[in-house]
């Protein structure tokens, strides 16, 4: 089964904050992603990658910033942290686009 | 309006018990996974299905593109079920750069003793 990593596992910040979110997978996976879950929205897609240096916009993108530097890792940014950006942040990862996605353990970031 | 919805959003069963959860979309799926999150906030992998259905122990899902629906079923519910369960569709013109998965809001359900 796909080993994806996240970390750190809780943060908590203040409003500007600069934050960054890692996550490693180690199966050689070529699509990366990157969901925040929050209380009556279910998982929604900020960025995702189908290879190192690529990015795509995803479906709620404001706000944030993402760089695939390897196959491997993959970074969510937030450069001025509001408060609507405390979520439960999960990253996954899959062999390509339309094939089953791997999740990550998940971040708890809040923003005071 | 959303492209896959979920229901019901809670269900409480007592343990032997069973039940169906569904996902309608309201637009051509290709693919659709269901996942169980715990209590820990895992999202753990339940099945993946293009078309037909999957067995699993105690879980079984069916995927309908035709029709535009999904379903979950659980049978003899035991307390460790208890999670909220999501269901999340490809549409046809995922892949390549346009990979992407839409998710149901989720089906929160809690199996009593």
């Amino acid at each position: 089964e796909a080993a994806v990593t996240q970390s750190p596992r809780n943060k908590v910040t203040v409003t500007g904050g600069n934050v960054t979110l890692s996550c490693r997978q180690t199966n050689s996976h070529n699509y990366m992603y990157w969901y925040r879950q929050d209380t009556g929205h279910g998982l929604r897609l900020i960025h995702y990658s189908y290879g190192a240096g690529n990015l795509q916009i995803g479906d709620v993108p404001d706000g944030y910033k993402a760089t695939r530097t390897t196959q491997e890792d993959f970074f969510l940014l937030l450069e001025l942290a509001s408060p609507s950006q405390t979520s439960l942040y999960f990253c996954a990862s899959s062999k390509l686009g339309a094939y089953e996605q791997y999740f990550g353990p998940g971040t708890r970031l809040t923003v005071l | 309006g959303d492209q896959v919805e979920q229901s019901p959003s809670a269900l409480s069963l007592h343990e032997g018990t069973g039940s169906a959860l569904r996902c309608n979309f309201t637009t051509t799926m290709r693919a659709v996974q269901w996942f169980q999150q715990n209590s820990r906030g895992s999202l753990i992998n339940l099945f993946y299905l293009a078309s037909g259905t999957k067995e699993n122990g105690r879980l079984k899902s069916t995927f309908n593109s035709k029709e535009s629906y999904s379903t979950l079923h659980i049978r003899d519910a035991q307390l460790e079920d208890s999670g909220t369960y999501f269901c999340a569709a490809e549409g046809v013109n995922s892949g390549g750069s346009n990979a992407k998965l839409t998710f149901g809001k989720g089906t929160k359900l809690s199996v009593k003793s």
